[in-house]
């Protein structure tokens, strides 16, 4: 049972440009969310999070959004760079009990150059 | 400061053997969290261990089983291998066992189960 999807596998966007990468999760016990980039060869690495308390949160050049009625969240990156080309998890967590992550299955973003 | 380092970075074994994979933390982490990632999917929890008791378990069976030292580092071991125990396995590690400021992670180990 997947309760945090992320339907498009592959992205890819033009230098410069926004980058959108979207999630949807079921479990309304969520309460904190993160992305997290990988490169190949390297375990994931914390991108930006936001609380459930919140529906945006920005750092640089990447914000989060987060629709709690719709259960979606998404990540834009703006301007886009070359060097943003990695796979892109989105995870979820429950703030009090278990205290483990819920990954998505991913999305690879191009940027090119 | 050092990173979350895990060995070996790739194994191959034979179905029905055992394997263990280790882990250490970074420092001043005192928890230590273990995932899976099989092919094209998200890493899924296996199990969690802070201050060398288990402390969380995903929807994995028994004989995936670990241990955490006073060092805080950790192993993953896993009995009777089947081939769907291929996959990466991913190392985390935090302190005071919440995800929410974000784990470290290390670069895995890629197991291959023939």
């Amino acid at each position: 049972d997947q309760q945090v999807k992320q339907n498009s596998p592959s992205l890819s966007v033009q230098e410069g440009r926004i980058s959108i990468l979207n999630c949807d999760y079921t479990n309304s016990m969520f309460d904190y969310f993160l992305w997290y980039k990988k490169y190949p060869a390297e375990g994931p690495t914390f991108l930006i999070s936001i609380s459930s308390i919140k529906d945006k949160n920005e750092d640089g050049r990447f914000t989060v959004f987060l629709n709690k009625s719709a259960k979606h969240l998404s990540l834009h990156i703006v301007p886009s760079q070359p060097g943003d080309s990695a796979v892109y998890f989105c995870a979820a967590s429950k703030q009090t009990g278990a205290n483990n992550l819920f990954f998505g299955t991913g999305t690879r973003l191009t940027v090119i150059p | 400061e050092t990173g979350v380092t895990q060995s070996p970075t790739h194994l191959i074994k034979t179905r029905g053997q055992q394997v263990t994979l280790r882990c250490s933390s970074q420092s001043g982490h005192n928890t230590v969290s273990w995932y899976q990632q099989a092919l094209g999917q998200g890493p899924q929890f296996i199990f969690q261990y802070y201050r060398e008791e288990e402390n969380g378990r995903g929807n994995f069976p028994p004989r995936f089983s670990g241990l955490q030292f006073p060092n805080y580092s950790s192993e993953l071991n896993v009995n009777a291998l089947e081939l769907d125990d291929s996959a990466l396995y991913l190392c985390a590690s935090s302190f005071e066992g919440t995800p929410n400021y974000g784990y470290t992670f290390g670069s895995g180990t890629r197991l291959t189960v023939v």
